[in-house]
């Protein structure tokens, strides 16, 4: 079972910022919080990931708080091209399988 | 772009054929994963294989079965499907699963099963 809890779904004007909120308050000491997102009849893709301090790359940034038991994945600048689900998961995928949840299908609006 | 390709990207298959999916990583990876999407249901791991050995078997029936000749290619051999595993059939790969360190997958552009 997955060990997040997003909500179902969100929209977001075009140009601003996406805040997709995640809880994980079983999370424990050596697991990861990921981020992946699947575009329709797509593939997953690989987002971001993270420990315990705030990461940013090209896609994305993720916010994790300090008690690690929630995150929050900003997308800065949301286009058409973001609308997708979202999919937070907890887990070390160095040693065990990522499970995905039902994740958040955010759509952007024009 | 992923570079993990699938073949067919679309399938449509009676109860009685057999028929195989195939997936190939061009990444160099060493770890390979397929997963099972059905309508409205979340990703559902069924097999990971690291470095050609099967690691994983999701408890997966046996009317799926994978095969995996070497670290580049995958396939998910089909007989005798039931129209509930018609779903979105997703081949993933990864540098090193089981390494210990955060492994991020790739993931195909999936090929959609319909089972008559």
């Amino acid at each position: 079972d997955a060990k997040t809890t997003q909500p179902p779904s969100m929209d977001c004007a075009e140009g601003r910022a996406a805040n997709l909120p995640c809880n994980h308050s079983t999370i424990s000491g050596n697991e990861y919080v990921y981020w992946y997102r699947q575009i329709h009849s797509q593939g997953p893709q690989y987002i971001i990931h993270g420990l315990k301090n705030n990461e940013t790359n090209e896609m994305a940034s993720l916010i994790i708080t300090e008690d690690r038991k929630s995150s929050t994945l900003i997308l800065p600048h949301a286009t058409l091209r973001d609308t997708a689900v979202y999919y937070c998961i907890v887990g070390n995928s160095g040693n065990t399988p990522l499970v995905f949840g039902k994740g958040t299908r955010l759509s952007v609006i024009a | 772009e992923t570079g993990v390709t699938q073949t067919p990207r679309h399938l449509v298959m009676g109860m009685t054929n057999k028929k195989s999916l195939k997936c190939e990583q061009h990444l160099g990876h060493n770890a390979m994963y397929w997963y099972k999407q059905s309508a409205k249901k979340p990703l559902e791991l069924m097999f990971v294989y690291n470095f050609k050995e099967q690691t994983e078997n999701n408890s997966v029936p046996s009317r799926f079965s994978p095969e995996c000749p070497n670290s580049s290619h995958l396939f998910l051999h089909l007989h005798t499907l039931q129209p509930e595993d018609s779903a979105l059939y997703l081949c993933a790969s990864s540098q090193d699963f089981g390494g210990g360190a955060p492994d991020t997958q790739y993931f195909g552009p999936g090929t959609r099963l319909t089972v008559l």
